[in-house]
């Protein structure tokens, strides 16, 4: 199976930071690389699908790029909404994997 | 709208049969492909099965290959997973989920049904 390795773990950042989040899959997965949003006790939220293409109606704070098997969640402007955890997911091979999962916490 | 809504969680002893069954509305099911995620309690979000628009297409998860069968009836507008040999570690929350508008990527979530395996 593709291993997602996802880093850091948790991150400590204030509203108006600059955060970067990055999955690094073992092997190729072409541009099959999603991100997701999610907040304690809701369902997860897609915001970047296709590594780098954002989903509509998430503000255009969010990015998403890919270097080789290097993928990067870029928040531009951390606002309070945004503390959350934040997961990538490789859909290029079965069996798909998510990465570990990166908790965004006030500082 | 588009909504999916899980039914079908409950406590199951290990062993153990369940089905979870999710209902689609707000579009049209033959036109998307569909998932399964769950999430244990605390942990983070683990892939189980994929299933394309006319089911010729299906991935499992290795932890549940061989035990979990992922159907869908277009006609009725429902996801189903059958789920047999239940271990404790199947404890989760089970999302449905529709695949995206431009690929097969999960993107509407359901609220999830909660599967806790235990004797």
């Amino acid at each position: 199976a593709i291993r997602m390795t996802q880093s850091p773990f948790s991150l400590s950042a204030s509203t108006g930071d600059r955060v970067t989040i990055t999955c690094r899959a073992s092997q190729g997965i072409s541009n099959h690389l999603a991100w997701y949003q999610q907040k304690p006790g809701r369902a997860p939220k897609l915001l970047i699908h296709t590594a780098s293409t954002l989903q509509s109606g998430v503000p255009s704070r969010f990015s998403g790029s890919a270097s080789g098997t290097d993928f990067t969640l870029t928040i531009s402007y951390l606002q309070s909404e945004d503390f959350a955890t934040y997961y990538c997911l490789q859909y290029d091979t079965y069996p798909w994997t998510f990465g570990q999962g990166t908790k965004v916490e006030v500082k | 709208e588009v909504q999916v809504v899980e039914s079908g969680g409950g406590l199951v002893q290990p062993g153990r049969s369940l089905r979870l069954s999710c209902a689609a509305s707000g579009f049209t099911l033959d036109d998307y492909v569909m998932h399964w995620v769950r999430q244990a309690p605390g942990k983070g979000l683990e892939w189980v099965s994929t299933i394309n628009e006319n089911s010729a297409s299906i991935g499992y998860a290795d932890s549940v290959r061989g035990r979990f069968t992922i159907s869908r009836d277009n006609a009725k507008n429902s996801l189903y997973l059958q789920m047999n040999s239940l271990r404790v570690e199947d404890t989760a929350l089970y999302y449905c989920v529709r695949g995206g508008s431009s690929g097969w990527y999960p993107e509407s979530w359901g609220q999830g049904t909660l599967i806790t395996v235990s004797s």
